[in-house]
């Protein structure tokens, strides 16, 4: 069992379709990250929260909203997304926030995301 | 470009034998390193940290960092079938807030 919490854990949906991801940590991190995974590839980041504010965002396509609600919360709004936008999307938290730290990051089970 | 190369798969090692995974990075400000395991369409699981050099064991896993030669390696003891899946090697530095995962390396341990 996962201490980050994703929901939901599969998803289809259509291109002109609005829908959220949900991750949400009770570890008290301070560090949230969304990242994509494709097949046979790497997780690919796309967006980091420290201290709830939005540190890095790797040149994300404006389709995906980030929100960060409260420290244990983190949303990933999705519109209008393309089929290549299908892969599994991970949400991960660390303990420390900012420049600093070297804890690792934990992942939650993740999101199968597909478009129609 | 700060990049983490691994060397590349799949591999295959007979039950029972060591399995060796190996990693270079590119930045030398590297500060931490990681190292994943990730099972087909599961997502990544923490299997070892190690931040100074030399060598750290973890029942039949050993990571071993050489920051001169900005090598990291893991070692699998007895590999299992258990073990088959992907190793995923990450780093991260004080001048950023993100962790750079190298491509992976299919791990296949045959019964």
């Amino acid at each position: 069992d996962t201490e980050v919490t994703q929901t939901p854990k599969h998803l289809v949906m259509g291109m002109t379709n609005k829908k959220s991801l949900k991750c949400e940590q009770h570890m008290g991190h301070r560090a949230m990250y969304w990242y994509k995974q494709k097949a046979k590839k790497p997780p690919e980041l796309m967006f980091v929260y420290s201290y709830e504010k939005l540190s890095i965002n790797e040149s994300v396509p404006s389709r995906f909203s980030p929100e960060c609600p409260n420290s244990s919360l983190l949303n990933l709004h999705l519109h209008a997304l393309q089929p290549e936008d299908s892969a599994l999307y991970l949400c991960a938290s660390s303990p420390e926030g900012g420049n600093v730290g070297n804890q690792p990051q934990h992942f939650g089970d993740g999101t199968r995301l597909s478009i129609l | 470009q700060k990049e983490v190369e691994q060397n590349s798969g799949p591999l295959s090692v007979p039950e029972g034998a060591i399995a060796s995974l190996n990693c270079t990075y590119s930045d030398r400000g590297s500060q931490s390193f990681f190292w994943y395991r990730q099972y087909s369409g599961k997502s990544p699981e923490l299997i070892m940290s190690i931040y100074s050099n030399g060598d750290k064991e973890d029942g039949r896993f050993t990571a071993q960092l050489n920051k001169a030669s900005q090598y990291v390696s893991l070692l699998i003891r007895d590999s299992q079938p258990s073990d088959s899946a992907t190793y995923l090697c990450a780093v991260k530095g004080w001048s950023y807030d993100k962790v750079i995962f190298g491509p992976g390396t299919s791990l296949s341990v045959i019964p």
